[in-house]
């Protein structure tokens, strides 16, 4: 198993700009997760999803959206890139989002490093 | 709202010694408690995690406490190593499925 990946690596943008972080498992996970990750500073959830088709927010979603086609893959959408939205973003997966019984381990992908100037 | 806080910042120890790493939380209705582990660059590695029902969890070298009516969990790491080094987050998973991260504790161990 690959477990998550994300592509790309590193990529520049200007303002305004738009892209689509990619985001794939081959875990047959139910939730995935979009975090993005400032300098000194722990992960913020920006975006979940509980299965193909349902998505929803997290704690700092304004500038970003989200898809869920299939289980696979969760892609972040920057459709207005700004400078605030420079970052690490990782993108991480479990196979249940918790319940009575306590939360799964969420697995996550490498991320990826975002500059907007 | 729950915030995650992780003390100390950063800490340096010789190789050998055992060391203590807190992470303290506001609001103790969570569902587990996270402990990663983050090299440079790179993205994060599950090292422990203990379920709201547990009190602890060990894997070889590393033991994680949790203490829900405190707000408290340790992170153990016996007879460290240079290898060790890394930064070191704890994240609380909330009952909605949301999870927050402590901005860490980056630590160093001298060979």
């Amino acid at each position: 198993n690959a477990g998550v990946t994300q592509t790309p690596k590193f990529r520049i943008l200007k303002i305004g700009q738009s892209m689509t972080l990619q985001c794939t498992q081959d875990m047959n996970h139910n939730y995935m997760y979009w975090y993005r990750q400032d300098p000194g500073m722990g992960l913020k959830l920006i975006y979940y999803s509980v299965g193909a088709g349902i998505t929803d927010k997290g704690e700092v979603p304004n500038g970003y959206n989200v898809s869920r086609s299939t289980t696979e893959d969760f892609p972040l959408r920057l459709e207005l890139a700004a400078p605030s939205q420079t970052s690490v973003y990782f993108c991480a997966s479990s196979y249940d989002g918790g319940g009575l019984a306590g939360g799964p381990e969420q697995y996550f992908g490498p991320g990826t490093r975002l500059t907007v100037t | 709202k729950q915030e995650v806080t992780q003390i100390p910042a950063a800490l340096s120890v010789p190789e050998g010694e055992n060391l203590v790493l807190n992470c303290s939380f506001t609001d103790s209705a969570i569902y587990n408690l996270q402990w990663f582990r983050q090299d440079p660059g790179k993205g994060l590695t599950s090292l422990l995690l203990i379920q709201s029902s547990q009190r602890e969890q060990t894997s070889g070298r590393l033991n994680a406490s949790l203490d829900k009516s405190s707000g408290r969990s340790t992170l153990y790491i016996a007879a460290s190593q240079p290898g060790d080094s890394a930064t070191y987050l704890c994240a609380a998973h909330l009952n909605n499925n949301d999870m927050r991260f402590g901005a860490g504790t980056r630590l160093t161990v001298k060979p």
